[in-house]
């Protein structure tokens, strides 16, 4: 049972485009969600993150929103540039216990931005 | 540079062999979480620690185990190896309690044969 889906598996965008890359989950628990870039051969890189009591979150070029009702967040990459061809990861959490928290992580979208 | 470290980078080992994955936290953040990277699974949580203590525990196989020592690293011992162990493990971490974001290591890649 996959409680993180990213149903595109690739996406290809020209440079200084938007890039929408997107993200639903199942479980209602969860209340903090964040995207991840990873380059092969590296670990993942936080890139942002928003809380379920927002509905947007902004930083720099990269914004988040969070759509609670249909379960669904994107994360939109504005201008698009060469260096943001990575693969991107969606990831949810809920907090439990003592402040256990675990990522629950998507299958990654492959962003390829184009010259 | 994400200020989480891990050794060794890239390890080979034969099925039935045990191997020791190491991670050094960032400077200050008291958690540290384990995540395995396979083919066909994607990032799975493993376990959490926080300040030397289990605090969450994943999909870990009975034949994993960690810990975290109180200067704060942390050990994921992997034993009874099987050929579908082969994967990334990445260990992240993150500070205080509550929600954080967490910050990867580069990952040690295990190859079983």
């Amino acid at each position: 049972d996959q409680q993180v889906k990213q149903n595109s598996p690739s996406l290809s965008v020209q440079e200084g485009r938007i890039s929408i890359l997107n993200c639903d989950y199942t479980n209602s628990m969860f209340d903090y969600f964040l995207w991840y870039k990873k380059y092969p051969a590296e670990g993942p890189t936080f890139l942002i993150s928003i809380s379920s009591i927002k509905d947007k979150n902004e930083d720099g070029r990269f914004t988040v929103f969070l759509n609670k009702s249909a379960k669904h967040l994107s994360l939109h990459i504005v201008p698009s540039q060469p260096g943001d061809s990575a693969v991107y990861f969606c990831a949810a959490s809920a907090m439990g216990i003592q402040g256990a928290q675990k990522l629950v992580f998507g299958q990654g979208t492959r962003l390829t931005i184009n010259p | 540079d994400s200020g989480v470290t891990q050794t060794p980078k890239h390890l080979i080992t034969a099925t039935g062999q045990r191997v020791t994955l190491r991670c050094s936290p960032r400077s200050g953040d008291l958690s540290v979480y384990w995540y395995q990277q396979s083919l066909d699974q994607g990032l799975q949580f493993l376990i959490q620690y926080y300040n030397g203590e289990e605090r969450a525990k994943g999909n870990i196989l009975e034949r994993f185990s960690a810990q975290q020592f109180p200067d704060l690293h942390s050990e994921l011992n992997l034993s009874s190896l099987e050929l579908g162990d082969s994967a990334l493990y990445f260990c992240a971490s993150s500070g205080g309690q509550g929600y954080n974001e967490q910050f990867f290591g580069p990952g040690t890649r295990l190859t079983v044969l």
